[in-house]
C-alpha cells in the first residue's frame, strides 16, 4: 500500500466555519507533511511532523492548525478563514532522509474554497 | 538557503519525440536527494524518478532519466518516446541530507505533448 488519502476531495467553506483537512497513510512512514498549493505554482510548504512532533511550520498563520493524532493521521484544522486561502492542500509522507527510500509520496489533495 | 530553478515554464514536444526540461539548484551541502516530481490535471504529485547527490551513476526509470552534474549543480530530466499522457506540470525538487525533511519545489515546467 503506497497511497496517502486525503478527505474530503473538495471542500466549500464560509469565513467563519470551522473545518478539518484529513490525511492518512499506512506505509509506517514517520514524516507526514502539509503542502498549499495555488493555480501554477508549486507547493508551498506549511507544516512537518516527525515522529507524530511539529518539526517544522512555516510561519503559518494560526487559523491553520495542524495536528497528527498518530503516526499514521495527520490532520488540518481550519478557522476563520480568508479567500486568498483557497487552494490545494496537499499532504504528503514520507520515512525520512535516514532511509534509503527519502521521497515524498502525496494524497491526491483537497481544493479547498473560501467564500 | 537552497533553491530549486527551473528556467522553463512551458515546453511542447512532438509524440514519439525526446524533450529534456531543466532544473538548477543551489546548495552548500554534499548530501541531498533530487526528485523530478509529474502532477497531471488529476492534481496527484507522483514521483517520476530519484537521484541521490552521492551517487555518480544518472537515474534511470524507463523512459525517463536524468543527467546529474554535480559540479554545476545540474539536474536535469530527459523523456524519452513521449507519449500523450506524459503532458503534466513537471517539478524539480530538493531534499536536504540533513534530516530536517524539508522537500523544496522549482516552480515547475508545463509539458505539452503534440499529438
Amino acid at each position: 500500500d503506497t497511497e496517502v488519502t486525503q478527505t474530503p476531495k473538495h471542500l466549500v467553506m464560509g469565513m467563519t466555519n470551522k473545518k478539518s483537512l484529513k490525511c492518512e497513510q499506512h506505509m509506517g512512514h514517520r514524516a507526514m507533511y502539509w503542502y498549499k498549493q495555488k493555480a501554477k505554482k508549486p507547493p508551498e510548504l506549511m507544516f512537518v511532523y516527525s515522529y507524530e512532533k511539529l518539526s517544522i511550520n512555516e510561519s503559518v498563520p494560526s487559523r491553520f492548525s495542524p495536528e497528527c493524532p498518530n503516526s499514521s493521521l495527520l490532520n488540518l484544522h481550519l478557522h476563520a478563514l480568508q479567500p486568498e486561502d483557497s487552494a490545494l492542500y496537499l499532504c504528503a509522507s514520507s520515512q525520512g532522509t535516514e532511509y534509503m527510500n527519502t521521497e515524498a509520496f502525496f494524497g491526491q489533495g483537497t481544493r479547498l474554497t473560501v467564500v | 538557503a537552497q533553491t530549486v530553478t527551473q528556467s522553463q515554464p512551458e515546453m511542447s514536444v512532438q509524440e514519439a519525440e525526446t524533450v529534456t526540461l531543466s532544473c538548477t539548484y543551489d546548495t552548500s551541502e554534499s548530501d541531498y536527494y533530487l526528485f523530478w516530481y509529474k502532477q497531471p490535471p488529476s492534481r496527484q504529485m507522483i514521483l517520476v524518478i530519484r537521484q541521490e547527490a552521492y551517487k555518480q551513476q544518472n537515474a534511470t526509470e524507463n523512459r525517463f532519466s536524468v543527467n546529474f552534474q554535480k559540479a554545476a549543480k545540474s539536474f536535469s530530466l530527459k523523456i524519452s518516446d513521449s507519449q500523450l499522457g506524459d503532458a503534466a506540470m513537471y517539478f524539480c525538487a530538493y531534499l536536504s541530507g540533513d534530516r530536517d525533511d524539508k522537500i523544496i519545489f522549482g516552480k515547475g515546467t508545463r509539458l505539452h505533448i503534440l499529438p
